[in-house]
């Protein structure tokens, strides 16, 4: 998964702390998805995002959640007031443009104690 | 709801025989399906991929049916090789769209 990064690849914290895990999208991407993974389920698309804008972010909670891609520097998944249910692996996907395949990340893996 | 189903939870497979992955779909919006496979620890790998005006599409020992009237794909892998050992997933999108929707994933085992 050479081009799509994502840190730190694990990361624990205790519950009502923030997390924050950065992704560097592939050299030449500008669109850049967040997708959660359950243990034994399919990846849940969160929140797609261009340079400065969020596109769609239908598949964020409402609530402690929220994503940016600014204009210099990786995008950032920042979770608030972790709770236990917040533990999944995080994963970052980039494309050049819409509608062409999506190439991933190799993951954050959030752990809350 | 699972709109993207993948109804074997995994597969074993002879090395050197046909691995035949399945994928069954319920939103009849959706026209673009993909293939990734991943392995532990890792993020998933983009295979190939199928547009809905196609019903067949081909990359060496990969190839993805469609099937759009019992809205279902397939990804056939031939020969099989230890390396193909992993979870695959199947994703769909609508309106070639970037909202990817995930099946559960198949875990293929290739057998020496």
């Amino acid at each position: 998964n050479a081009g799509v990064m994502q840190n730190p690849r694990h990361l624990v914290r205790r519950r009502g702390q923030e997390a924050r895990l950065r992704c560097s999208p592939m050299k030449g991407h500008s669109h850049v998805y967040w997708y959660r993974q359950l243990p034994e389920e399919g990846l849940k698309f969160m929140v797609y995002l261009q340079k400065e804008n969020i596109i769609d972010e239908s598949g964020m909670p409402k609530e402690r959640f929220s994503a940016e891609f600014p204009k210099e520097g990786p995008s950032i998944l920042r979770i608030q007031q972790v709770v236990r249910g917040d533990s999944a692996a995080y994963f970052c996907a980039s494309s050049r443009e819409q509608g062409k395949p999506q190439h991933f990340g190799d993951g954050t893996r959030l752990s809350i104690l | 709801d699972q709109q993207v189903k993948q109804n074997s939870p995994s597969l074993s497979v002879q090395e050197g025989r046909i691995s035949i992955l399945n994928c069954d779909y319920t939103n009849s919006m959706f026209d673009y399906f993909l293939w990734y496979k991943k392995y532990p620890a890792e993020g998933p790998t983009f295979l190939i991929s199928i547009s809905s005006i196609k019903d067949k599409n081909e990359d060496g020992r990969f190839t993805v049916f469609l099937n759009k009237s019992a809205k279902h794909l397939s990804l056939h892998i031939v020969p099989s090789q230890p390396g193909d050992s992993a979870v695959y997933f199947c994703a769909a999108s609508a309106d070639s769209n970037y909202q990817l929707i995930w099946g559960a994933g198949t875990k293929l085992i290739i057998k020496p």
